[in-house]
């Protein structure tokens, strides 16, 4: 079974600075996927960065960067130059060999203060 | 806007009533997801369509929840006799498959719909 868990219910960073949410995943697939999503208020989960287990190199998109360390089975977001409307739910997904699906954590709630 | 869309974005009903939800997802993703999010929780798997046909199915998905997707466009997301514990906000996404299964084919979420059973 595969597993998301993401340890950090709340978090709070000031603009400008950089902040990074815990991920942490469990599986037995040889090969995954692991993907970070964005849910403003607004309900709509949107798309920030995608890591294959088996990439060479951390993911980058803009600001965010991603924190890959396989043997510790951590997928780290990393959120450069916070802004305020980076103030948002964060959810860390993960989808095996032997699925379709995504599997989601529990989301840390970031909230980033002037 | 071509992204995708659900509607009604709200519905209140009460207990023991049928509801149903449209998503209409972007035009060229031949995969459609719906998925359940509680409060505080992060989204939960119900079911998805490859085209027409439904690959899986959660077993979060009691007999009561029923979803189609005829000629593999738009998909229904029916519940029955609801219940309070069925009060949630239902999501839907879409994506097109390429490439192995666990590449980037990331999922495009429409902005859900949120059911209230009294």
């Amino acid at each position: 079974a595969q597993k998301i868990t993401q340890t950090q219910p709340g978090m709070f960073v000031q603009e400008k600075e950089a902040v990074t949410l815990d991920c942490t995943y469990d599986t037995s697939d040889p090969s995954y996927g692991l993907f970070w999503y964005k849910q403003p208020s607004s309900g709509e989960m949107i798309f920030l960065i995608y890591q294959g287990s088996y990439d060479q190199q951390n993911a980058t998109e803009g600001r965010y960067s991603l924190n890959f360390q396989k043997a510790r089975k951590s997928a780290n977001l990393v959120i450069s130059a916070s802004q305020l409307g980076d103030s948002a739910m964060y959810f860390c997904a993960m989808r095996g060999d032997n699925t379709d699906k995504l599997i989601f954590g529990t989301g840390t709630r970031l909230q980033v203060f002037p | 806007d071509t992204g995708v869309s659900q509607n009604p974005r709200h519905k209140i009903t009460k207990r023991g009533q049928n509801v149903t939800f449209r998503c209409d997802p972007i035009s060229e993703h031949n995969r459609l997801y719906w998925y359940r999010q509680t409060l505080g929780q992060g989204p939960e798997f119900l079911t998805y369509f490859q085209n027409e046909a439904q690959l899986e199915k959660s077993r979060l998905l009691s007999d009561r929840f029923s979803a189609e997707r005829p000629k593999g466009s738009f998909s229904t997301l029916e519940i029955q006799r609801t219940e309070q514990g069925d009060s949630a906000m239902y999501l839907c996404a879409s994506s097109r498959l390429a490439g192995p299964r666990w590449s980037t084919g990331e999922l495009f979420f429409g902005e859900g719909s949120r059911l209230t059973v009294l």
